[in-house]
């Protein structure tokens, strides 16, 4: 079985400011993990993936992913927080190299709110 | 070239009534996915078409949900009757079905069940 576990469920940062949502996953094979962002009124947006390449993944809009095996985590930061970066980011994991299955298993979701 | 698109992007319907709520997904996608999130809860799997047919539909709720994917194109999933825990936002997703794949979602449709 697989899960993931978003550390907090809401983030304030200052614009300018290095932005750092949390992500642990238990999963018993090397899993895919992704990051997805929803705006306001929007859709889910894929800022990156992981796929057993480089740990270190860089994403859209300069966010970045490292993958850390020894801690199950799979953060997601990025330098300097824009008041566009406000939105619900989402950690998710598939079990498909696994399985076979591709059904998504999403984290709670942390809402990122950036202060003027 | 265009997303996953969702129609409608609001529902609002009285409990009993019945919902369809329709995915197109991307061009040349065989896989479609249905999601939904239900209020302060998670995004969960609903289930998982391979064209026309119904690969994984173990996250359906119950059998008030019927998803039809005729001619491995646009998706349907109906809601009848509706129920006030029903509400929340239901997501499409679209994928090609390679090995380590990414899913695309539409901008998903609000249902509100009063």
């Amino acid at each position: 079985a697989q899960s993931v576990t978003q550390l907090d469920s809401h983030v304030s940062v200052s614009e300018g400011t290095p932005v750092l949502l949390r992500c642990n996953y238990s999963s018993s094979y090397s899993p895919s993990l992704f990051w997805y962002v929803q705006h306001p009124n929007k859709g889910l947006q894929l800022l990156l993936k992981y796929t057993s390449a480089a740990t270190l993944v860089k994403g859209i809009n300069g966010f970045e992913a490292e993958f850390k095996k020894s801690e199950t985590s799979f953060h997601l930061t990025k330098p300097s927080a824009h008041m566009s970066d406000a939105a619900e980011y989402f950690c998710v994991v598939s079990p498909f190299q696994d399985t076979g299955r591709r059904a998504l298993t999403f984290g709670s979701g942390t809402r990122l709110q950036v202060q003027p | 070239e265009a997303g996953v698109t969702q129609f409608p992007s609001h529902s609002v319907i009285e409990k009993g009534q019945t919902v369809t709520l329709r995915c197109d997904p991307i061009s040349g996608h065989d896989n479609l996915y249905w999601y939904r999130r239900v209020m302060g809860k998670e995004i969960k799997f609903l289930l998982h078409f391979v064209k026309e047919s119904k690969q994984d539909e173990s996250g359906m709720p119950n059998n008030r949900f019927l998803a039809e994917r005729t001619g491995g194109t646009y998706s349907t999933l109906k809601v009848q009757p509706a129920e006030l825990e029903d509400s929340g936002v239901y997501f499409c997703a679209s994928s090609q079905g390679a090995v380590v794949e990414t899913q695309y979602f539409g901008p998903g449709t609000r249902l509100l069940v009063l």
